[in-house]
């Protein structure tokens, strides 16, 4: 089946640690961004990568950091720095072809900070 | 900076009526929406993506209209059932980044 994965589903962090985030897309999709949703928010675009080995910082990057070292994978470092990590964290992917395409979303990682 | 504002938050209908949901936006430069939905701890479903040079899109009950000159989009769901009801989202798409509103979050009453 062609589809994106994320993992862990949950995740607990304590205070100072760094945690990563999965996300794995087996759609050949050259595009990839990783999402936060907070309750009664629209989603906020934390990084995105259009091709390998190069990403952009969205909206809200601070205390985030990435790496695209392969087409089919796209981890999410959540750093001690991001003041208020505990979110719904979800990643997607696209095509890239002549203008913006359609985004296709993994089933998400809820991380809670204890 | 493109802003997407969904009203209202939150819709309940009785079963067998038929849902429209708003989404408005205040640039006109995009490049498509997009409608998902979204259930309780999951993730985002696409529905239907409207191209900028489209005026609607239809698929099954889900019927989707783009206004870009008033800066709307409305999607319509014909006949609703129970197990429609979940958060309806719209995001619309500048430079490769899409905008989402907060959602409409909709229950079909049995």
């Amino acid at each position: 089946d062609g589809g994106i994965t994320q993992s862990p589903k949950y995740l607990f962090r304590k205070e100072g640690q760094n945690v990563t985030l999965s996300c794995e897309q087996n759609l050949n999709h050259d595009a990839m961004y990783w999402y936060r949703q907070d309750p009664g928010q629209g989603l906020r675009l934390i990084y995105y990568s259009q091709i390998v080995n190069d990403f952009q910082k969205g909206d809200i990057a601070e205390g985030y950091s990435v790496s695209r070292e392969k087409k089919e994978s796209f981890p999410l470092t959540v750093t001690s720095a991001q003041k208020n990590p505990t979110a719904f964290y979800l990643c997607a992917s696209s095509i890239v072809s002549g203008g913006f395409n359609e985004q296709f979303f993994g089933p998400g990682t809820r991380l809670t900070v204890l | 900076k493109q802003e997407v504002t969904q009203i209202p938050a939150a819709l309940s209908v009785p079963e067998g009526e038929n849902l429209v949901l708003n989404c408005s936006f205040t640039d006109s430069a995009i490049y498509n929406l997009q409608w998902f939905r979204q259930d309780p701890g999951k993730g985002l479903t696409s529905l239907l993506l409207i191209q900028s040079s489209q005026r609607e899109q239809t698929s099954g009950r889900l019927n989707a209209s783009l206004d870009k000159s008033s800066g709307r989009s409305t999607l319509y769901i014909a006949a609703s059932q129970p197990g429609d009801s979940a958060t309806y989202l719209c995001a619309g798409a500048n430079d490769y980044k899409l905008s989402f509103g907060a959602g409409t979050t909709v229950t079909v009453r049995a």
